[in-house]
């Protein structure tokens, strides 16, 4: 049972380009979660989704950042015109809400690092 | 909002010694869970223990131990019998059972180094 899987695990990108990260939840999982972790940070909320839904995206900025999570595929966090300030490692967890618990499960993150 | 705190940015220990890591939190909530995750250089997030607050015995896992004082909004790990693969940063995390919410908050880290 692979567990949740991300890409690519670093990028670089110049500035005012964009980025894409994707993320794979473990079999079975339908909610996805993304955070941002700063240097010497703990880990900050940025969007919760289900399939083809966005639940909660208080922690996202609310420009240039944007997340979706398809039917088919896996979900895509996108930060368009990036900055230096998005210089940061990206994680993504996934549950499956069905269970009382819904612990979350981490993907390995994706380390983004803005030239 | 709910707040975690860890106030002890680096702690050393031991190989073979015990090492408790310090997390405090800010609620006016009764129901929640408390975790501690480890994540090694390799950064992967994993969940070493976790903590039901209604739950008065404190969870142990292994070598893994926590001293859970809800009164005084306490949640330290114990770590026994230390190895050189525990050295990570361990992160203290909090979540709400209240309005759906299954959005942890976590503290800024405390970052373990094992001497052999």
């Amino acid at each position: 049972n692979a567990g949740v899987m991300q890409n690519p695990r670093h990028l670089v990108r110049r500035r005012g380009q964009e980025a894409r990260l994707r993320c794979s939840p473990m079999k079975g999982h339908s909610h996805v979660y993304w955070y941002r972790q700063l240097p010497e940070e703990g880990l900050k909320f940025m969007v919760y989704l289900q399939k083809e839904n966005i639940i909660d995206e208080s922690g996202m900025p609310k420009e240039r950042f944007s997340a979706e999570f398809p039917k088919e595929g896996p979900s895509i966090l996108r930060i368009q015109q990036v900055v230096r300030g998005d210089s940061a490692a990206y994680f993504c967890a996934s549950s499956d809400r069905g269970s009382s618990y819904n612990e979350q499960f981490f993907g390995p993150g994706t380390r983004l690092t803005v030239l | 909002a709910q707040t975690v705190t860890q106030s002890q940015p680096e702690m050393s220990v031991q190989e073979a010694e015990t090492v408790t890591l310090s997390c405090t939190y800010d609620t006016s909530e009764s129901d929640y869970y408390l975790f501690w995750y480890k994540q090694p250089p390799s950064r992967q997030m994993i969940l070493v223990i976790r903590q039901e607050a209604y739950k008065q015995q404190n969870a142990t896992e292994n070598r893994f131990s926590v001293n859970f004082q809800k009164a005084a909004k306490s949640f330290s790990l114990k770590i026994s019998d230390s190895q050189l693969g525990d050295a990570a940063m361990y992160f203290c995390a909090y979540r709400s059972l209240s309005g759906g919410s299954y959005i942890p908050t976590f503290g800024r880290g405390t970052s373990l180094i094992v001497h052999p």
